[in-house]
């Protein structure tokens, strides 16, 4: 089962930043914050991933609070191709991912 | 380099059939995941494999289906007697192996059961 919690769907203005929040409560220490999305019956795509430190990379940044217990996916400037469904997922070093039920960002013109 | 490459794209079967579904990892990667999407569902993990070796396979059914990672040549997923609850996309990823490695998505075989 998904360890995370995450808002059924959300809109976004195109251009503005859009802002994904996903609550992991439970995450272990050696476990890993990743977030991939899917777009319309694509294979999933890699966004980005963290321990404990925010990162960034040229689709996004991650933020993570400092007791690990939750974090936000921020694309600095949403287009309508970021139309998609978002996984945020805990993941143990070594081991599969599961995904939940994910957001469905819905990017508005 | 060529990203992950699964075949065939669309694949029709009639009920009894045999579906043999491959994927082609990414030069180099040698880990390769298999996950199943029903309409309108999640993805569902089915099964973790190593070249030559299933390390979880605590997703696939229990009947009718089998999944293998040769020495050489592709991964194959395949589901003996297939019926039409088997219609799905079925995703294929890969990953170097290396702790933390992202997964590389291959673009899914669509599985029609007539």
């Amino acid at each position: 089962d998904a360890k995370t919690t995450q808002p059924t769907s959300m809109d976004c203005a195109e251009g503005r930043a859009a802002n994904l929040p996903c609550n992991h409560s439970t995450i272990s220490g050696n476990e890993y914050v990743y977030w991939y999305r899917q777009i319309h019956s694509q294979g999933p795509q890699y966004i980005i991933h963290g321990l404990k430190n925010n990162e960034t990379n040229e689709m996004a940044s991650l933020i993570i609070t400092e007791d690990r217990k939750s974090s936000t996916l921020i694309l600095p400037h949403a287009t309508l191709r970021d139309t998609a469904v978002y996984y945020c997922i805990v993941r143990p070093p070594d081991d599969k991912i599961i995904f939940g039920k994910g957001t469905r960002l819905h990017i508005l013109p | 380099n060529a990203g992950v490459m699964q075949n065939p794209r669309h694949l029709v079967r009639r009920r009894g059939q045999e579906a043999r579904l491959r994927c082609s990892p990414m030069k180099g990667h040698s880990h390769v995941y298999w996950y199943r999407q029903l309409p309108e569902e999640g993805l569902k993990f089915m099964v973790y494999l190593q070249k030559e070796n299933i390390i979880d396979e605590s997703g696939m059914p229990k009947e009718r289906f089998s999944a293998e990672f040769p020495k050489e040549g592709p991964s194959i997923l395949r589901i003996q007697q297939v019926v039409r609850g088997d219609s799905a996309a079925y995703f294929c990823a890969s990953s170097p192996g290396s702790p933390h490695e992202k997964l590389f998505f291959g673009s899914g075989t669509q599985l029609s059961v007539l």
